[in-house]
């Protein structure tokens, strides 16, 4: 257990919907960092948030949102789903903002059918 | 346009020799480089870093070597065990690291007895 929680773990939704990824970083974590795995492609970086305040964007879509709240836990929005949505999402907590060696947790499998 | 490629998607090697994982980058403004780790069904783990200011950094039975005027590292495994079978990520930043890392499609290694 990495002490990053990311739910649910696995997601089957329709082409429109819309779903929200959730994430508890580690004890004592302030950043939050959302990342996309698509196949065959390395992990695509979405979206930061420091203590509870965007901190830097990454390759996110229009249709996608995300936010910190005060207990520092993080959700990701996706709406209007694509098929091509379908993929690993994961997140990751580090203590600060530039902290390299952050923590992953095992991430949402989202599959858009 | 890829910026950290990992050319290799699979790499098979004897247990008890030397793995050596490749990474080729193509912005010259990532100044921190990580070796991430990935077993099925879990989140990346980090491994290693080293920074664009040395070019190796030794860990136990894990070297990074970074060669900045190819724009090439690598990432040894000496010697290798049956653990290290993975999924093997590189990752590069600039400016930080606060504005997520970029990261290669990654390198299965397979450890054969």
């Amino acid at each position: 257990d990495s002490g990053v929680t990311q739910t649910p773990k696995h997601l089957i939704t329709a082409t429109g919907q819309r779903v929200t990824l959730r994430c508890s970083p580690r004890s004592g974590d302030l950043s939050v960092y959302w990342y996309q795995q698509s196949l065959d492609q390395g992990l695509q970086f979405l979206i930061q948030y420091y203590n509870g305040e965007e901190r830097a964007k990454g390759n996110i879509l229009e249709r996608f949102s995300a936010q910190q709240f005060p207990d520092l836990h993080s959700e990701l929005n996706l709406s209007s789903l694509e098929l091509g949505d379908s993929a690993l999402y994961f997140c990751a907590s580090s203590v600060a903002g530039g902290d390299y060696g952050y923590t992953f947790g095992s991430g949402t499998r989202l599959t858009v059918v | 346009d890829q910026q950290v490629k990992q050319n290799s998607p699979s790499l098979s090697v004897q247990e008890g020799r030397i793995s050596i994982l490749n990474c080729d980058y193509t912005n010259s403004m990532f100044d921190y480089f990580l070796w991430y780790k990935k077993y099925p069904a879990e989140g990346p783990t980090f491994l290693i870093s080293i920074s664009s200011i040395k070019d190796k950094n030794e860990d136990g039975r894990f070297t990074v070597f970074l060669n900045k005027s190819a724009k090439h590292l690598s990432l040894h495994i000496v010697p290798s065990q049956p653990g290290d079978s993975a999924v093997y990520f590189c990752a590069a930043s600039s400016g930080g690291g606060a504005d997520g890392l970029t990261f290669g499609k990654g390198t299965h290694l397979i450890i054969q007895p």
